[in-house]
């Protein structure tokens, strides 16, 4: 079965600044990953996924991923962060054919003014 | 964009007493699914539903936990007994068949608080 970590429980970046939040995932074959956002209270929001192809990927809101196959990584980056980005940001890992989707525990970006 | 629709937004109940939550999966998906969150813990796989039965159950899934869907667009949680330990942010997801690429469509969830 596959699993993710994400290292870093709390971030604060200043506005403005570049941010990147580390992914590291577990899985036999090729995965599946997604990063989603969650604004307080709010649901879940596809930021972007990487399921093949070029290993980095483009998503919503400005941000980017890039996976690495060598470091079973999938970190997210943008660089110029808003205060509107404050949130929480899980990274999962899906398989081929759906199941087992797991999310990460979460990492918390703060932003300062 | 097709969406995911989750009723009520927030529900209060009474410890001891039956819930519903409702979800309305986008209409092509055949996978249907529920997580749950607990107040700033990770979220968490509960159940997955395909061809009108469960698929796979978390743990966390006991005989309190119960999934139907009734009409052939809801899709339902029911907890028989609510516990305090109940309260969390539950989630509804759908996904269409063989589309493991697209990831799940997630509702906006069900703030569930138990009193």
């Amino acid at each position: 079965a596959q699993s993710v970590t994400q290292p870093d429980i709390h971030i604060t970046v200043s506005e403005g600044a570049s941010l990147e939040l580390r992914c590291n995932y577990s899985y036999g074959a090729t995965p599946y990953l997604f990063w989603y956002v969650q604004s307080p209270g709010q649901g879940l929001q596809l930021l972007l996924k990487y399921f093949s192809g070029d290993t980095l990927v483009q998503g919503i809101k400005g941000f980017e991923a890039e996976f690495k196959r060598s470091q079973s990584s999938f970190n997210l980056r943008k660089p110029s962060v808003h205060w509107s980005d404050a949130a929480e940001y899980f990274c999962a890992v899906g398989t081929y054919y759906g199941q087992n989707f797991v999310f990460g525990p979460g990492t918390r970006l703060s932003v300062l003014p | 964009e097709p969406e995911v629709t989750q009723t009520p937004s927030h529900q209060v109940t009474q410890m001891g007493q039956e819930v519903i939550l409702r979800c309305v999966p986008i209409s092509n998906h055949l996978y249907f699914y529920w997580y749950r969150q607990i107040l700033g813990q990770k979220v968490e796989f509960l159940v997955s539903f395909y061809n009108n039965e469960i698929s796979e159950k978390s743990e966390i899934f006991d005989d309190q936990f119960s999934v139907e869907r009734p009409d052939g667009s809801n899709f339902t949680l029911k907890i028989r007994s609510t516990k305090l330990e109940d309260s969390a942010m539950y989630f509804c997801a759908s996904r269409a068949p063989g589309q493991g690429r697209n990831g799940y469509t997630f509702g906006s969830g069900t703030r569930l608080t138990v009193v």
